[in-house]
């Protein structure tokens, strides 16, 4: 079925590394932008970064930007988010979200959410 | 970046009710306005986009609509499953910023 699924979150030191995957069945991952979002607990959703398609263009959040970075394999049908010199303040669930534009602009398939701790 | 300012934050209501939550841009975003719902624990649903196009499979108590920079969300009739948190989002340009969200809770 139409699913994204992320993996790879987990517990680790401040100025550590760690790559979150987003695995895509059931739609052609390559005709789509992709994006990452966060929710650092009890607060609201923070867009993290966003790939085209065909990876030539890349954005990222203010928060993030220098130190994540997002690419995806299409021969995969996988989406990454590469995470360096993690901060307290990167603590939250990650979701992957599949961006849709015919007919107008939104994030129409969402995954379930990794959780990232960072924590001395 | 463009600001989303949502309102009320916190919203208590009657199974019956009609709700509306309210989400203004810091500057002109033409229709590319989204909400989301949420559950504790759960990814945020798609309810809305291009302002006011109801998503596919939503119950059509859900409305949104548009006057300049400032977009409503509207539930008809609350349901039991309506009480949830929600969230409005910008897609004119990037970051594609949400609002700080609206948490729908039983009176």
């Amino acid at each position: 079925q139409v699913q994204l699924v992320e993996s790879g979150g987990g517990v680790l030191q401040p100025g550590r590394s760690l790559r979150l995957s987003c695995a895509a069945s059931g739609f052609t991952f390559s005709s789509y932008a992709m994006h990452w979002v966060r929710q650092a607990p009890g607060k609201g959703l923070e867009w993290v970064a966003v790939i085209s398609h065909d990876e030539t263009n890349k954005y990222y959040g203010d928060s993030v930007r220098g130190r994540f970075t997002i690419s995806r394999d299409n021969s995969k049908n996988t989406l990454y988010l590469q995470m360096n010199s993690l901060r307290t303040e990167d603590v939250a669930v990650y979701y992957c979200a599949r961006g849709f534009t015919y007919g107008g602009r939104r994030f129409d398939l969402w995954g379930q959410g990794t959780l990232v701790t960072v924590s001395s | 970046d463009i600001q989303l300012t949502q309102s009320p934050s916190f919203l208590s209501a009657s199974v019956g009710d009609r709700v509306t939550i309210t989400c203004r841009a810091s500057q002109g975003i033409s229709s590319y306005l989204a909400w989301y719902q949420q559950y504790p624990g759960k990814a945020p649903k798609l309810l809305i986009y291009t302002a006011s196009t109801l998503q596919s499979g939503v119950p059509s108590r859900f409305s949104g609509s548009a006057s300049g920079t400032e977009f409503t969300l509207t539930i008809s009739s609350l349901q039991p499953e309506d009480f949830a948190t929600y969230y409005c989002q910008q897609l004119s340009s990037y970051p594609q910023t949400f609002g700080q969200g609206t948490k729908v809770e039983i009176k």
